[in-house]
Formats: C-alpha cells, structure tokens, sequence
C-alpha cells in the first residue's frame, strides 16, 4: 500500500513565524502536490513537483514555497504565518502516467490542520 | 478557464440509491476521478473514468459523458459509513495535475 505521511496532524504557529510541514511517501512517486483545504473552496493547489529539486506553481503559490530535495519529501514552506493560511493542509504523490491510467490517482496524506495566531 | 461544479449538500436514507453529479469545464481534459473524503480524513480514491459510459465497482458507479462534459457517482444500498464528502476531480493530460471540485456532503440517515 502507499503510504504518504505529514509531520504533524494539528500545528499552531504565531503570526509571522516560519512554517515548515513535511510530507514522506513511501512508493518512490515522481509527482508530490500540497493542496490546502478550506470548507466551501474544496482543494487547491499550492505547489506541485514532478522530480527532484524541480517545482512549479499550483493555483495560490503566493505566501509559500517548497522544497525537494530528495524524491520521497516535498516540504512545504510558510516564509512568514499569516492568519489567512489557517487551513488544513494535505500532502500527495503520484506515479508518471502510465498504461494503467486507474493507477495513476494521487495519494493523499493525513492533512495537517495548521493555526496561525 | 477551468470549473467544477458539484452540489454542495445531499441526505438520503440508509439502504436507498444516490446520485451525485459532477459538471467540468477544463482544459487538456484527459478522465474524471472520484474521491471520498470522511471528516478529519486524508482523500481516497474511488473512481476513475477516461472512457464514455459507466463503471461498475461493488456498491460504487461512475458515469461519464466526454461530450456533455459531466459525470455522475452512484451509491446503492447506502449505510451509514457512507456519510462522507464526495470529490470529483479532472485530470489534464499527463495526469500531472487534478482539479478539484469544492465537493458534495452526503449525510446517510437511518
């Protein structure tokens, strides 16, 4: 089974401090994605990865950067909390496309719930 | 532009069917995923269809039209563990990136 996991299940930060949240997978997947949560908005796209130290930006990159270094962590950065970013962040990973199409969802992670005061 | 509507909220009776549909308008379409989401809990997958017409899958269906760019997700002989959030998802070609609808609340009572 693949596995994604976050470091942290509930966070809570000040306003203007430096977030970091880690997510690990376990099945060697190209792709890694972080979506953040929010009742009525469903999920967005933060940021995404398709190999090592390669990014590009999701849909709201704006207050957030990343970083992979190794294939199997994708972090999330948050270069200064604000308020705004209060929001139940979720990890992803998927295979390269490939023949079996019905393999290739995303794998999502726990979510951490973050709380900027 | 790229778009996903779903309803936000239905309730239906333990043992009963539901429908739950899923309009998309996006570029580079390329299938429709379906996902369940209970509360507190990490989104898993349930569906996929890239293909014109109906999967069967135990309790679970999906439906796709490519041409009227909708889709629908089909739950018989409902239980309660049922009640959960229900996301559709397009993907683009390359799978590369999904887009979210915002989701459906179904509420299974007994």
């Amino acid at each position: 089974d693949v596995k994604v996991t976050q470091s942290s299940r509930y966070l809570v930060k000040r306003t203007g401090e430096k977030v970091f949240l880690e997510c690990v997978q376990d099945m060697d997947h190209e792709n890694m994605f972080w979506y953040r949560q929010d009742p009525g908005l469903g999920l967005r796209l933060i940021y995404f990865s398709y190999d090592v130290k390669m990014k590009e930006k999701g849909d709201i990159p704006e207050g957030y950067s990343v970083s992979r270094e190794k294939k199997e962590r994708f972090s999330l950065i948050l270069e200064s909390a604000s308020t705004n970013q209060t929001s139940m962040y979720l990890c992803a990973s998927s295979p390269l496309p490939g023949v079996a199409a019905s393999t290739d969802t995303q794998y999502f992670g726990p979510g951490t719930r973050l709380t900027v005061l | 532009g790229q778009n996903i509507d779903q309803p936000t909220e239905m309730t239906a009776t333990e043992g009963a069917i539901v429908q739950i549909n899923c309009t998309y308008q996006t570029s580079g379409f390329n299938g429709l995923f379906w996902y369940q989401q209970h509360a507190g809990e990490a989104p898993t997958f349930l569906s996929y269809n890239v293909l014109d017409g109906l999967e069967e899958k135990g309790r679970f269906s999906s439906f796709l039209s490519r041409s009227k760019g909708y889709s629908y997700l089909l739950l018989k002989e409902l239980q309660m563990k049922d009640s959960a959030s229900y996301l559709c998802a397009a993907s683009n070609t390359g799978f590369q990136k999904l887009v979210f609808g915002t989701g459906t609340r179904l509420l299974v009572s007994p």
